[in-house]
């Protein structure tokens, strides 16, 4: 069901800077803004990036997102263990009356 | 505070029925919409479907059209997620979750394990 693609693992040694890369379409991240979820084990997701690039309040700003035509990224910087997660990328997307769209998921492992 | 409180795990048999909820506390729960996620075993998230409380207007994916029904009791803020007959491939973690800025899921519950076997 993924309309949007992610590397399905990245990883990096502390303090390291790690980019994860989410591609989709005209009709999810053309045409909407992006959302990133950040899923720690055994846990509920929890928003990260809001509206291409809006941290909630509480999430660190070494957490950045940002958005080109189809395609969007998730930049942490200065790594940390405890960033050791999956991450989701999300969009609505216009097509079929309009659907919530995942990405297919990034692992992300500190070494 | 805003907390979104799932029902307890679930065990049952396939060709069984089931509803599960998702009570919201914390805000007004008529103003957001609140969508359903499901996680396979070791599998990524899929968006189900979501439901504005205050009508009732709800939305499905159509990988999940027909197959799940969403409702909501605005009286006692809590949305539900039901099955009419119950399959193995429904085993699975869902969490229900509110939508707010950017049409983001901001709030989520803590999930509730359905699993399905004979």
């Amino acid at each position: 069901q993924s309309v949007l693609t992610q590397p399905p693992s990245a990883s990096g040694t502390p303090g390291q800077r790690v980019t994860i890369s989410c591609s989709g379409s005209s009709s999810n991240i053309g045409s909407n803004t992006v959302n990133w979820y950040q899923q720690l084990p055994g846990t509920a997701p929890k928003l990260l990036i809001y509206s291409n690039n809006h941290r909630p309040s509480g999430v660190p700003d070494r957490f950045s997102g940002s958005k080109s035509g189809t395609s969007a990224s998730l930049a942490i910087s200065g790594l940390q263990s405890e960033d050791e997660a999956d991450y989701y990328c999300a969009a609505w997307d216009d097509s079929l009356k309009g659907l919530y769209v995942f990405g297919t998921g990034t692992k992300v492992t500190v070494l | 505070e805003v907390q979104l409180v799932q029902s307890g795990a679930e065990v049952k048999k396939p060709g069984e029925s089931l509803k599960i909820s998702c009570k919201g506390s914390g805000y007004s729960f008529t103003s957001y919409w609140i969508g359903w996620v499901r996680q396979m075993p070791g599998k990524g998230l899929e968006w189900m479907g979501i439901i504005y409380p205050a009508d009732s207007d709800t939305r499905y994916s159509p990988s999940f059209q027909g197959q799940v029904a969403i409702s909501a009791d605005k009286s006692i803020s809590t949305a539900y997620l039901q099955w009419s007959s119950l399959k193995a491939s429904d085993t699975a973690m869902y969490y229900c979750a509110r939508q707010g800025q950017g049409g983001a899921l901001g709030y989520w519950g803590q999930g509730t394990l359905v699993t399905v076997s004979s």
